[in-house]
């Protein structure tokens, strides 16, 4: 009964090459985001969606399409994976209505190494 | 521009003593303050949070205080116990868009027995 999910935990792939990151949120909660935690440990946001619709969009290469089909579900995928990509991505949700100062639900993470 | 600063990287302390995590932050315009706990290989996971019309707010053995002129709250663990040995982490949040936190880049806390 994992409230937010991941898959994969770990991905190790070439650089050049297109990757996806899946998550999925079982909370009920209307938003989610993707973060991006670089080898200095820093939490940085990327992307926000509310109810399948974008509403941050931080700065960050359009090699980065992230896709909600549901507002259960908030995708990440990654065109031409640089190395500089390497990082930990954690998703998170959280419930703007229920709470206008919304508590964030993260993931376990997403470790991936460029090669 | 980082907007949300923890100064000290670590922290180490004895059982049963207090620890203290600092944060500070530079937007006056930040109205709401979390802190996040997290476990090597886990998520951050929600720990407190406190509104900018508080100076203080206490759970157990947790207690945030913010000093908003100083722009400067901390996160009071009293006693500390081996089992929060983690790294955590402060965020700062706008009441307009309360979803959108910026986070500071952790402390890591290491409670000894």
């Amino acid at each position: 009964d994992t409230a937010v999910s991941q898959t994969p935990k770990y991905l190790v792939t070439q650089m050049g090459n297109d990757k996806s990151i899946k998550c999925e949120q079982n909370l009920g909660h209307d938003t989610m985001y993707w973060y991006k935690q670089d080898s200095k440990k820093f939490l940085k946001i990327m992307f926000s969606y509310n109810n399948k619709e974008l509403i941050i969009n931080e700065t960050v290469p359009n090699r980065f399409s992230p896709k909600s089909p549901d507002k259960a579900h908030l995708n990440l995928h990654i065109n031409s994976l640089e190395l500089g990509d390497s990082a930990v991505y954690f998703c998170a949700s959280s419930s703007q209505n229920r709470d206008r100062r919304a508590t964030q639900y993260f993931g376990p993470g997403t470790r991936l190494l460029v090669l | 521009d980082q907007q949300v600063k923890q100064n000290s990287p670590s922290l180490s302390v004895q059982e049963g003593r207090i620890s203290i995590l600092n944060c500070d932050y530079t937007n006056s315009m930040f109205d709401y303050f979390l802190w996040y706990k997290k476990y090597p290989a886990e998520g951050p996971t929600f720990l407190i949070s406190i509104s900018s019309i508080k100076d203080k707010n206490e759970d157990g053995r947790f207690t945030v205080f913010l000093n908003k002129s100083a722009k400067h709250l901390s996160l009071h663990i009293v006693p500390s116990q081996p089992g929060d040995s983690a790294v955590y982490f402060c965020a700062a949040s706008f009441n307009t868009n309360a979803g959108k936190s910026t986070f500071g880049d952790g402390t890591t806390l290491t409670v000894k027995p």
